[in-house]
This record gives C-alpha cells, structure tokens and sequence, in this order.
C-alpha cells in the first residue's frame, strides 16, 4: 500500500451528469497529480496541483477540473459527462521536492458512464 | 514528439518460467525511467528506477537494464510466479515541465500454472 488513498472505489454515472473524485494524498507530499486510464492503455495526465494551484495540464477539455485543499488532498471534478469517460481515475502523490520524485499512486476509482 | 512505446502488448508464460519485457522512449531530456507494476483495477506501483548512469537495478525477481544511448530499457522477470500477472508500465521522466512523465501503454503479462 502507497499511503495514497481514492474514494469512491466504483461509480456508476450516466451520461450529462457531474462527478466529483477524492484523494488523500501520502503524509508529507505537496503535490497531487490525476490520471485518467482507459481499459487496456496507460494513464493519461490530466492536471497536477502543488500547494493548491494548478501546475500543469494535459489534453482535457475544461470540464475537467480539479482543487487541491490546504492538508494537500484532492478533488476531481468532470461535468457533462460522456461515455468515453469511462475509466479508471488515479491520482498520485509525490514530493515536489524530492531529488526522484516518484509519484505514488492510489488504488483507482472506477467510474462507468451509462 | 516524446514517445514510450513497449512490447510486446500481452504475454503469456508457464510458472516458473522467464520472461523480458521492452521498452522503447524518445523522450528528451532523459530524467529517469520507472518499471510499475498494475495489478487489474489497482494503481501501479513503483518496482525499479533507472537514472542515465544505471545501466542494470534488480528487485527481487526483478531485473531492469537501459541502454541511454540508444533509449531502450528491459524488464526481466525470473521464476515467474501466478502473482506475477499484471500490466507492468514503463514511465519515462523528463527533465522538464510539470507534464514530464510519459507513459507506456503497458504490457499485460498472464502467469499460468
């Protein structure tokens, strides 16, 4: 186990609908990334927050978007939901600081657009 | 375009039995390169980092070269065990930007007894 925890696990939508994710990052890390992974693909970026501010952005629209709190964890936030958004949804945490910075992931949401 | 390709996409070995893993990057300028491993429906987690002076890291039963020179790293896996199975993920890292880790699209690995 990372330390890095999600909820909900899974997540039933349907399509038009808003969705918000939870991350709670590992003790002592500033910095929280999203993924989002299609069945079968890599994870794909979809933004990095660092002490509350967005700091990157992959290719999402804008109706993906994302708060990070002041104890560092996270939300994700898609509106307007579609079919293809239909994944699975990791965040990862990492310490900005650190020489290697590895990201540790959370376990996932699930989240199924009907 | 920084790009991290891996093959071959699934794989299917007998217990016991040896395996090797490719990944190829463009990616530029070389950071680092990681080896996760994904258990389905879980998130991966971190088995070797490689930086450009490393040219072999094991961990376990797991043995990870890269050839800098020319952007390949492997992932050997020995005695393979049914816990084994798993998409392993190759992520390259960037030297630069706050979008500066590429991923692999992972190769699905199947242990049977």
């Amino acid at each position: 186990e990372t330390g890095v925890t999600q909820s909900p696990t899974h997540l039933i939508k349907t399509r038009g609908q808003q969705v918000t994710l939870r991350c709670s990052s590992q003790s002592g890390h500033n910095t929280v990334s999203w993924y989002q992974q299609a069945l079968g693909q890599g994870p794909q970026f979809i933004f990095q927050y660092y002490r509350e501010e967005e700091n990157g952005r992959g290719n999402f629209p804008p109706r993906f978007s994302g708060l990070q709190f002041p104890n560092y964890s996270s939300e994700l936030n898609v509106n307007a939901l579609e079919l293809d958004d239909s994944a699975l949804y990791l965040c990862a945490s990492s310490l900005a600081s650190g020489v290697s910075n590895e990201q540790f992931f959370g376990p996932g949401t699930r989240l199924t657009v009907l | 375009k920084n790009q991290v390709e891996q093959s071959p996409q699934s794989l299917i070995i007998l217990e016991g039995k040896n395996c090797t893993l490719q990944c190829n990057y463009t990616v530029s300028p070389f950071s680092n390169l990681r080896w996760y491993k994904q258990d389905t429906g879980r998130g991966p987690v971190s088995l070797t980092i490689m930086t450009f002076s490393e040219n072999t890291k094991s961990n376990g039963r797991y043995t990870a070269t890269l050839d800098a020179d020319t952007k390949q790293s492997s992932l050997h896996i020995t005695a393979s065990q049914l816990s084994d199975s798993a998409s392993y993920i190759c992520v390259v890292k960037a030297q630069t930007g706050a979008n500066n880790l590429f991923f692999g699209t992972g190769t699905r690995l199947t242990v049977i007894p």
